[in-house]
């Protein structure tokens, strides 16, 4: 199972949106609708920002939401904060029954 | 509040053994299939295994398939890891992680394995 393709890097100024795309195959983001996405922080573990394509766990801000199309998803961040600097990760389940991960995005607030 | 923490950690030689631990809590933890993700240091995570709810089923990433085995006990809320014949590609921050309708929702602060001579 190849991992899911993400952009090794994004960046933004403080205020602006920016989107991570998440590029997978037709075992995985194409077929269920069990893509996540996790921010994590320096020597921290994994936070669920959004999961099932679309959806935002309560206490996670508005600011963060998620789409898909096709074998693609995206993860956009409104109004970028220097809080949101941090490395993002894709995820999805898939066929073989296991999940396969994204490569990890770093964002850059400028 | 759901709990998720990682134990047995170390430093091994090459094809030496280890054994995970991860104690949950907050939770009824035979209700939720589980799973090790691992994430070697500066690099991406990586799924490693999953067992059903009832133990019944596991499954392995081709990498450590026939090294490592899978287990969990229901009665005592703990999810184990056992790792044999160890390389040093093995190094990584091991993390227990909650399935939640196919979902990695909650995971643990991690326990960090290395390989070395």
């Amino acid at each position: 199972q190849s991992a899911l393709t993400q952009p090794a890097s994004v960046s933004g100024s403080p205020g602006q949106s920016i989107t991570i795309s998440c590029t997978g195959t037709s075992s995985d983001v194409g077929n269920y609708n069990r893509v996540s996405w996790y921010q994590q922080h320096p020597g921290q573990a994994p936070k669920l920002m959004i999961y099932e394509d679309t959806k935002r766990p309560s206490g996670v801000s508005g600011r963060f939401s998620g789409s898909k199309s096709g074998n693609t998803a995206s993860l956009t961040i409104s109004g970028l904060q220097a809080e949101d600097e941090a490395d993002y990760y894709c995820c999805s389940y898939t066929t073989s029954s296991t999940w396969v991960f994204g490569g990890g995005t770093k964002v850059t607030v400028l | 509040e759901v709990q998720l923490v990682e134990s047995g950690g170390g430093l091994v030689q090459p094809g030496g053994s280890l054994r995970l631990s991860c104690a949950a809590s907050g939770f009824t933890f035979s209700d939720y299939w589980m799973h090790w993700v691992r994430q070697a240091p500066g690099k991406g995570l990586v799924w490693v295994s999953r067992i059903y709810s009832d133990g019944t089923n596991t499954i392995y990433a081709d990498s450590v398939k026939g090294r490592f085995t899978i287990s969990r006990d229901n009665a005592k809320n703990t999810l184990s890891l056992r790792m044999n014949s160890l390389r040093a590609d093995d190094t990584a921050v091991y993390y227990c992680v909650r399935d939640s309708s196919y979902t990695p929702d909650y995971w643990g602060q991690g326990t960090l394995v290395t390989v070395s001579s």
